[in-house]
């Protein structure tokens, strides 16, 4: 079946501008995740969804990121008045559901191809 | 805190040859799951093994098994007969009521 894809895959945008990142989960998967990469750095949680609601919103970096899901299924993280450090691939993620030790098949989370931002 | 930790920045292997990568691990959580990942210089993160809490015996997908030590807070990944096609970055991460990846360790397979 089909992966977990993101658009656009590539962002290149002036600083002070908006941007809004897509990610479409697998069908089914109930839970949604969005990580952020730096160049050569692991990769930094910034938020999850289980359905369409985000029980913790710590992981956004500052107040100029948000995110929403709807219907379970597509979601959209949103970057306001990009900031050179806001260059990063951002990546997505979903899973079947989420529950954290309740077995692979649930808690498995398979990655979209990222999209790379760069905000010159 | 909950938190993931790899001692490892870079690793060598010789071709044909098993290699360990080694992931520490802090929660507080009676119920998480670890996972290894695989990111090639191409960017994809690759499911690699899986390991719950619960579970009594170390996870093995193929050539991956994972060394899961509970009471020491271990879930190593071992790697056996090394393959060219191995040369990445290798993640560990941990869920649970967060989410939390690893630094990463980066592999390279000598032929």
């Amino acid at each position: 079946g089909a992966g977990v894809s993101q658009s656009p895959s590539n962002k290149v945008t002036e600083k002070g501008k908006d941007v809004e990142l897509r990610c479409d989960p697998i069908s089914g998967h109930t839970a949604l995740y969005w990580y952020r990469q730096r160049l050569g750095q692991g990769l930094e949680f910034l938020i999850y969804f289980q359905g369409n609601s985000a029980p913790d919103k710590s992981g956004l970096p500052s107040d100029r990121f948000s995110a929403e899901r709807t219907g379970e299924s597509v979601s959209t993280l949103t970057i306001q008045r990009t900031q050179q450090e806001d260059s990063a691939v951002y990546l997505c993620a979903s899973s079947l559901a989420f529950f954290g030790g309740a077995g692979a098949d649930t808690d498995t989370q398979y990655f979209g191809p990222g999209t790379r931002l760069t905000v010159l | 805190a909950q938190k993931i930790t790899q001692t490892q920045p870079g690793m060598f292997v010789q071709e044909k040859e098993a290699v360990t990568l080694d992931c520490t691990y802090d929660t507080s959580d009676p119920s998480y799951g670890l996972f290894w990942y695989k990111q090639p210089s191409s960017g994809e993160m690759i499911f690699l093994i899986y390991q719950g809490s619960y579970d009594q015996q170390n996870a093995t997908e193929g050539r991956y098994s994972l060394n899961f030590q509970k009471a020491r807070k271990s879930a190593n990944l071992v790697i056996s007969a090394s393959q060219l096609g191995d040369s990445a970055m290798y993640f560990c991460a941990l869920t649970g009521n967060q989410f939390y990846f690893g630094t990463g360790t980066s592999l390279t397979v000598i032929p």
